[in-house]
């Protein structure tokens, strides 16, 4: 088996400021998600990676970088967080970019005050 | 267009009865199609997956759900739950999108609340 640890796991911010999440897997997989829950809305994807140094847009791109330097991880950057916002963001990996299971890290809740 | 709906957004149960979880989704093809559940606190666990065959797909911790092609569905269900199952339950969709790639599809989740 394999895990996904993403860091911090709390992570509180001011206004206008810019923010980075971190995601290492070591199952070895291909692809990498940055998805963010919204309580309500189900996971929405802001950016994944089929391969090292790839980075293809999601549904909620616009006002988040993301960087996959090695294989193993994939960071995320906020690049101006907005007051009160909250979300859980969670990273995930899978071993293919069609039709596979996802495997989930625990997340990082954000906060913006 | 494609998406997951599920209907139910908030489930109480009592400890040891049936439980069916509702999902339907909309999409042209063949769909893949998967269950996850979050614990509090936790990232999404996959429970079962459905790709072809068998329409009953058995899962973890006695979990299982049928897909019907017919009715668009992909209902999970358990004989008998315990309050150790009290959590988020996601339906959720894969299949190739074309020109915007391939993803999964995510239902907003039920809440699933097991008194014990």
């Amino acid at each position: 088996g394999g895990i996904i640890t993403q860091t911090p796991k709390f992570l509180i911010g001011q206004e206008g400021q810019k923010l980075t999440l971190k995601c290492q897997q070591n199952f070895n997989h291909d692809t990498m998600y940055w998805y963010r829950q919204d309580s309500g809305k189900g996971l929405r994807l802001i950016y994944y990676s089929i391969t090292e140094n790839d980075l293809q847009k999601g549904d909620l791109s616009e006002g988040y970088d993301a960087s996959r330097e090695k294989k193993s991880s994939f960071s995320l950057t906020v690049t101006s967080a907005q007051k009160n916002e909250m979300a859980v963001f969670l990273c995930a990996s899978s071993p293919g970019t069609i039709s596979y299971e996802q495997y989930f890290g625990p997340g990082t809740r954000l906060t913006v005050l | 267009a494609q998406s997951v709906t599920q209907p139910d957004a908030r489930v109480t149960v009592s400890e040891g009865v049936s439980l069916q979880l509702r999902c339907k989704y909309s999409y042209s093809g063949t769909p893949y199609l998967f269950w996850y559940v979050q614990y509090p606190r936790q990232g999404l666990q996959l429970l079962l997956k459905y790709y072809s065959g068998d329409p009953v797909v058995q899962g973890v911790n006695g979990f299982e759900a049928e897909f019907s092609k017919s009715n668009s569905s992909f209902h999970l269900r358990k004989a008998s739950v315990h309050w150790s199952d009290s959590a988020v339950y996601f339906c959720v969709l894969s299949g190739n999108y074309g020109s915007s790639g391939n993803k999964l599809i995510f239902g907003i989740g039920t809440l699933l609340s097991v008194k014990p």
